[in-house]
């Protein structure tokens, strides 16, 4: 089936470098999250698109990171001079239409990010 | 402080057996509340949905409770299998209707 998916599976960086991670969501699906899971403990929200509009970065942890979703559809999340402690899961999810709290999100299976 | 707390941190049980999940929040004001299940490598998948009317809603054989007056919830597994095997978190929306995760149970069930 269709679900989410995320490229590449596992990234490791060097410490510095710039990474590009990719979400495709289910086709049609008007919202899309970005969330980043440390080892062993549950996801925490990033940002958030409604179409190509980046209606909440409040997650965002510095200026290091940006999102974008240009068309609406696949969204790209780019992190600058990784350092260590942005080694983790970065998962990305997309639900059917507004995003609202009580409708599903379906999630990918995550990058996995090594900075080394 | 996290506004949604799970209990334990890991469980190991062997197959067939049964057993409960907790979690505890104080998100306010309370819209609804899911139980997803994690395995390992993979994203979380919903089991199930409980708002604020609901009491006791069932999976199969996951069976969520939902107490709005002390804010907690249970996630009851019967007759353990080893596909059971995975993180179960807790989701709570916040007041920005963004999700709000516990930091999961990882349970592990032996053959």
């Amino acid at each position: 089936g269709a679900g989410v998916s995320q490229s590449p599976r596992y990234k490791v960086a060097k410490r510095g470098q710039d990474v590009a991670l990719r979400c495709d969501p289910i086709s049609g699906h008007v919202s899309l999250f970005w969330y980043q899971q440390a080892l062993g403990q549950g996801p925490e929200f990033l940002t958030y698109f409604q179409n190509e509009a980046q209606l909440d970065k409040s997650g965002l942890p510095s200026d290091r990171f940006f999102a974008e979703r240009p068309e609406g559809s696949v969204s790209t999340l780019k992190i600058q001079r990784t350092q260590q402690e942005d080694s983790a899961v970065y998962l990305c999810a997309s639900s059917l239409t507004s995003g609202s709290p009580g409708e599903t999100q379906y999630f990918g299976p995550g990058t996995r990010l090594l900075v080394l | 402080k996290n506004q949604v707390e799970q209990s334990p941190q890991s469980l190991i049980i062997l197959e067939g057996k049964n057993c409960t999940l907790q979690c505890n929040y104080t998100v306010s004001p309370f819209s609804n509340l899911r139980w997803y299940k994690q395995d390992t490598g993979r994203g979380p998948v919903s089991l199930t949905i409980m708002t604020f009317s609901e009491n006791t809603k069932s999976n199969g054989r996951y069976t969520a409770t939902l107490d709005a007056d002390t804010k907690q919830s249970s996630l009851h597994i019967t007759a353990s299998q080893l596909s059971d095997s995975a993180s179960y978190i807790c989701v709570v929306p916040n007041a920005g209707n963004m999700l709000t995760f516990g930091g999961g149970t990882r349970l592990m069930v032996k053959p």
